[in-house]
């Protein structure tokens, strides 16, 4: 399975600052995600990463907010924008690895972030 | 309707309890079924996949019924260590990439 880094590990941010996050897979994947998980929730989806092209946002979440890079097969950043304390959240990414023929998804560490 | 839907539990049982877990899906056309553990501060880690024969990976057995479009977990024998949460997550298929995941089921396995 694909072993995926997340840097930074958890920040704490002050309101109106922005945040940007970074992803760091051990081999080329083709797709590539970033989620929210909100306390005691589970996963939302913030956008598809797509390499050489611009994300595509799922519905709730714009490119002015959470503005998305992926520049190559292995690596991506999620920009959190102008944060406020709602954006306080765990993100995480994530890669798809259809190397066995299945669509398993796998996911980083994990950003840990609070907005005061 | 949530197109993946889990009961949230939580689920309380002693140790070597078997205890199960159903998921229902909306969408009839997806092809990949995963069972993912989610241990408390940490990111979701697959657990086993499901196929359409139903498998086994010692206690835990997945089961699909796309008829009634569920999937199953079953644990055997509960350890202290099975208590975490477990998503369920239903993916199109055919290099469709993300999946789509339930809301978990918490599971504590006490002594």
């Amino acid at each position: 399975s694909a072993v995926i880094s997340q840097k930074p590990s958890r920040d704490i941010c002050q309101r109106g600052t922005s945040l940007t996050i970074q992803c760091q897979v051990d081999s080329q994947v083709t797709m590539m995600f970033w989620y929210r998980q909100q306390p005691g929730q589970s996963l939302t989806l913030i956008a598809t990463a797509n390499q050489g092209s611009e994300a595509t946002y799922e519905s709730g979440f714009v490119i002015d907010k959470f503005p998305i890079s992926r520049p190559n097969l292995t690596f991506s950043t999620l920009t959190v924008s102008n944060m406020s304390p709602e954006d306080s959240s765990i993100y995480l990414c994530s890669v798809v690895d259809s190397g066995r023929g299945t669509d398993t998804q796998y996911f980083g560490p994990g950003t840990r972030l609070t907005v005061l | 309707r949530k197109e993946v839907e889990q009961d949230p539990g939580p689920f309380n049982v002693p140790e070597g309890a078997t205890v199960a877990f159903n998921c229902t899906y909306s969408n009839s056309a997806s092809q990949s079924f995963f069972w993912y553990r989610q241990d408390c501060r940490k990111e979701p880690k697959l657990l086993m996949s499901v196929y359409s024969s139903g498998n086994e990976d010692g206690r835990f057995t997945a089961q699909l019924n796309r008829a009634s479009q569920y999937i199953s977990l079953l644990i055997r024998d509960s350890k202290l260590s099975d208590s975490a949460t477990y998503l369920c997550a239903v993916n199109p298929g055919t290099n469709a990439g993300k999946s789509t995941f339930g809301d978990g089921t918490t599971l504590t396995v006490k002594p």
